[in-house]
């Protein structure tokens, strides 16, 4: 089946460190991609929809100078948290998805990232 | 109202027990609906996927979806130890478009 694999699965640094989080798909070519975050017994939150080539759509609340996206290909989507900060401390997930906007497919995970700033 | 409710729990049942899980919503416009299973630092496993309304079977699980009263189910049969985990409800306009995930419902499944 499909297999989205996300690197690295664990990030431990210092405050004031960028962070860079991969996020690829595969068997399949995503056209689109999505950065979700979950803190510790919460649900999945969107931060951003990524699409091959264009500029990441960013949610309410988002800071997108903070959390840096690029879909430089269809099998290729990074998250940089810039300057992470111990609010920063979190679990990110990608999300990928190979259809066009009606295709009966669903979209598929990757294992996440668990970030901590110390 | 939140868009997609689901119950947290936790839930806790005997070894071969059968369980069911829920989700109401209120976008009419939802046409996807997927259940996920998620162990503890893991990502997000897809279950189960269904598009509009019906039922949809794989083994011991059984996912339905009901537009009309805006409820999804899943339901496992003969659950085992294995299945412990968060089972995340979610759905989308499209394919191509974020889900909307429940807030999850924490299943111990005791031998």
């Amino acid at each position: 089946g499909a297999v989205v694999s996300q690197h690295p699965s664990r990030v431990i640094c210092k405050s004031g460190t960028s962070v860079k989080i991969e996020c690829r798909s595969l068997d399949f070519q995503a056209t689109t991609m999505f950065w979700y975050r979950q803190f510790p017994k919460q649900s999945l939150m969107l931060m951003a929809t990524s699409n091959e080539g264009s500029k990441a759509t960013y949610e309410q609340g988002v800071e997108k100078d903070k959390f840096l996206i690029n879909h430089a290909s269809l099998t290729l989507s990074t998250l940089t948290v810039t300057s992470a900060h111990p609010e920063d401390s979190s679990f990110y997930i990608c999300s990928a998805f190979s259809g066009a906007g009606d295709s009966n497919q669903p979209q598929h995970f990757g294992d996440g990232t668990r970030l901590s700033i110390l | 109202q939140k868009e997609v409710e689901q119950d947290p729990g936790p839930l806790s049942v005997p070894e071969g027990a059968i369980v069911s899980l829920n989700c109401t919503y209120s976008n009419s416009a939802f046409q996807y609906f997927m259940w996920y299973r998620q162990y503890s630092r893991k990502g997000p496993e897809l279950l189960m996927y269904t598009y509009s309304s019906g039922n949809k079977e794989d083994g011991r699980f059984t996912a339905q979806v009901d537009k009309s009263s805006k409820y999804i189910s899943l339901f496992i049969r003969d659950s085992q130890p294995s299945d412990s985990a968060t089972y995340l409800c979610a759905m989308s306009v499209l394919g191509n478009t974020p889900l909307v995930f429940g807030k999850g419902t924490r299943l111990s499944v005791i031998a």
